[in-house]
């Protein structure tokens, strides 16, 4: 079965700093890929950037990118520059190879930029 | 940009009554799916339907709910006898490309429904 774990359920970094997002999955598929949502307080699902298994670089997408370990099954969203619009909650989430592919989630974390 | 969209975007209801709630998929698109947040957990997938048929479901989705695609561009959830545990955000989602594992899913704004 599959697995997403985040570890922090909440986080602070200041303006303008970096901050990392911790997720590590558990999949028994070769192939599978690898998701981070925002979802701000006003509840939509917002897609920030995707990790192939089979991508040999880390994803970038303007200020987000996934460091991807593949050995240790983590896959950790980096913010630079953070801002306060950033402030929300992240979910990490997979799909791996079954009949549907669903999107599994972890259970989020919420970040809180302070000015 | 396309994007999906869902209507309504709050619905309250009775116990026990039926609801629908209506998602409109990005247009060449052609799996969709249903998920469901509990106000302060974490999202989960309840079905999945692709060629007019349920591709997958989860335990959570019994015999009280039911999807279509009445008109090739609405995709519906129906909770026939709502309870209270159903209240929560419910996302449609949909891709374009099953097949290629790279393609994400884009979801709606959510319907967020209270059953009384």
């Amino acid at each position: 079965a599959q697995k997403i774990t985040q570890t922090q359920p909440g986080m602070f970094v200041q303006e303008k700093e970096a901050v990392t997002l911790d997720c590590t999955y558990d999949t028994s598929d070769q192939s599978y890929g690898l998701f981070w949502y925002k979802q701000p307080s006003s509840g939509e699902m917002i897609f920030l950037i995707y990790q192939g298994s089979y991508d040999e670089q880390n994803a970038t997408e303007g200020r987000y990118s996934l460091n991807f370990q593949k050995a240790r099954k983590s896959a950790n969203l980096v913010i630079s520059a953070s801002q306060l619009g950033d402030s929300a909650m992240y979910f990490c989430a997979m799909r791996g190879m079954d009949s549907s592919y669903k999107l599994i989630f972890g259970s989020g974390t919420r970040l809180l930029v302070r000015p | 940009e396309p994007e999906v969209t869902q209507t309504p975007s709050h619905q309250v209801t009775q116990m026990g009554q039926e609801v629908i709630l209506r998602c409109v998929p990005i247009s060449n698109h052609l799996y969709f799916y249903w998920y469901r947040q509990i106000l302060g957990q974490k999202v989960e997938f309840l079905v999945s339907f692709y060629n007019n048929e349920i591709s997958e479901k989860s335990e959570i989705f019994d015999d009280q709910f039911s999807v279509e695609r009445p008109d090739g561009s609405n995709f519906t959830l129906k909770i026939r006898s709502t309870k209270l545990e159903d209240s929560a955000m419910y996302f449609c989602a949909s891709t374009g490309d099953r097949e290629n594992y790279q393609e994400t899913q884009y979801f709606g704004p959510g319907t967020r429904l209270l059953v009384l």
